[in-house]
């Protein structure tokens, strides 16, 4: 069984940083190409990054280029978000998600979710 | 305002069948791009329910089916269950855009 459980959410002042975790079991982050997907409050989900099988490649969303990193361990088999300069509007919960890539490109699985607020 | 469109609600009886409908354009579902459906049941993360238009994975029962057609896919429910109250949303690949993009959502309310 497939398990995602993500760590490192909070309350964090506008222009400071916090990284996320994604510890997962059931699958290897080291075969598999895997994301982050935020939720605003009473929004819809938006993809933010995704990080290619190959470790080397990965990509970002406009609101997120710049700003934040995603990484993983395989030795841990955790995937990271670096997210800096924060502002509000990154208020949100954040899913760690396996991503299908080409020619798929869906989430086909998702972590229970941590909550990022970003306030003064 | 989401790339893909969906309706705000629907509503069934028990038993009903609903359809929830997912409009893009011709670069992300009418380029060929798969159309998938999550179920976000109150208080939990997204669950995938249909992928690739229209294949379920393992353990989503046989009363959830989608499919697509041109710019459009559509989620249909039948034999509506009260546990299927939720909010759904469609997602596909838009390479033009931010890539990955979700429709605004659906919320079911079982009567």
């Amino acid at each position: 069984e497939v398990q995602l459980l993500e760590s490192g959410g909070g309350l964090v002042q506008p222009g400071g940083s916090l990284r996320l975790s994604c510890a997962a079991s059931g699958l290897s982050l080291s075969t598999n190409a895997m994301s982050w997907v935020r939720q605003a409050p009473g929004k819809g989900p938006e993809w933010v990054s995704v990080i290619a099988t190959n470790g080397y490649s990965t990509y970002y969303a406009d609101s997120a280029k710049g700003r934040f990193t995603i990484s993983r361990d395989t030795s841990k088999n955790t995937l990271y978000l670096q997210m800096n300069s924060l502002r509000a509007e990154d208020t949100a919960v954040y899913y760690c998600a396996k991503f299908l890539e080409w020619p798929n490109y869906y989430f086909e699985y998702w972590g229970q979710g941590t909550l990022v607020t970003v306030s003064s | 305002q989401s790339v893909l469109t969906q309706p705000p609600s629907v509503s069934g009886a028990p038993g009903q069948t609903v359809t929830i409908s997912c409009t893009g354009s011709s670069t992300n579902i009418g380029a060929r791009y798969g159309v998938h459906w999550y179920q976000q049941l109150p208080g939990s993360a997204p669950k995938l329910l249909i992928y690739s238009n229209t294949n379920r994975p393992s353990g989503v029962p046989d009363r959830f089916s989608g499919s697509k057609s041109g710019t459009s896919g559509s989620l249909v429910i039948t034999g509506l269950q009260a546990e299927d109250d939720g909010v759904y949303y469609c997602q596909s690949y838009d390479p033009s855009l931010t890539d990955s993009v979700f429709g605004g959502g659906t919320k079911l309310t079982v009567l």
